[in-house]
């Protein structure tokens, strides 16, 4: 399994670009997940989905930040327009959940390092 | 609210010198319980999980960790580190009293370990 896939790796852009972060999640799970890490706040989880529907988004910091599943292999999160505070390493994460037997253990893709000039 | 304490931020140690990092939990029902390691520059990788049974746990590299219920605790331990030890370490909690997409994962602030030769 290829696991979490995460793109682009590294992303710098200037102060109001438009910026896309991507993740396929491992096939099989889900439940997929979005953090964001800093040195200041440390590991923080922005949104998840369930089955594709967003479950709590309670975690997105602002209006500039939307998260998409369209299915579920797909998720996107976005930043419109960057600010140079949302500097950060930004993970995905996924995990099987269901009534089946669910792990709850979640495995991290290898994260974007974003840099917002 | 909810929370996981992870008391000691950073730790130096020596080659060879046992290891105890300390994890509490403030949830009062069924949970599952993780320890993460990510070493520099990379994402978080999974050490151990409790989900039941046998309270102390192995995991990978030679680590293990004890749920103590009555003291919602689940430190990690390692009887001899190594230098390749160094990196940050993190505890998670699943609290099943969750409902509405209870699959959430509550970390600590992590741990940063240094283990010198």
């Amino acid at each position: 399994d290829a696991g979490v896939i995460q793109s682009p790796r590294h992303e710098v852009t200037e102060m109001g670009q438009e910026v896309t972060l991507r993740c396929k999640p491992i096939s099989g799970h889900n439940s997929l997940f979005w953090y964001r890490q800093t040195m200041m706040r440390g590991l923080e989880l922005l949104i998840y989905f369930n089955n594709n529907v967003p479950i709590d988004d309670s975690g997105m910091p602002e209006d500039r930040f939307s998260a998409k599943m369209p299915n579920a292999s797909f998720s996107t999160l976005k930043i419109q327009p960057s600010e140079p505070r949302d500097s950060a390493v930004y993970f995905c994460a996924s995990s099987f959940f269901g009534a089946g037997g669910s792990s709850y253990e979640q495995y991290f893709g290898p994260g974007t390092r974003l840099t917002v000039t | 609210a909810q929370s996981v304490s992870q008391h000691n931020h950073h730790v130096i140690l020596s080659e060879a010198a046992s290891l105890e990092l300390g994890c509490n939990y403030s949830y009062g029902g069924t949970v599952n319980l993780f320890w993460y390691v990510q070493y520099p520059g990379q994402h978080l990788q999974l050490l151990l999980k409790y989900f039941s049974g046998d309270p102390l746990v192995k995991g990978i590299k030679g680590f293990e960790a004890e749920f103590i219920k009555s003291k919602f605790s689940f430190n990690l331990r390692k009887p001899s580190v190594q230098w390749s030890d160094t990196a940050e370490y993190f505890c998670a909690v699943n609290a099943r009293i969750l409902t509405g997409g209870g699959n959430k994962l509550t970390f600590g602030t992590g741990t940063q370990l240094k283990v010198e030769l």
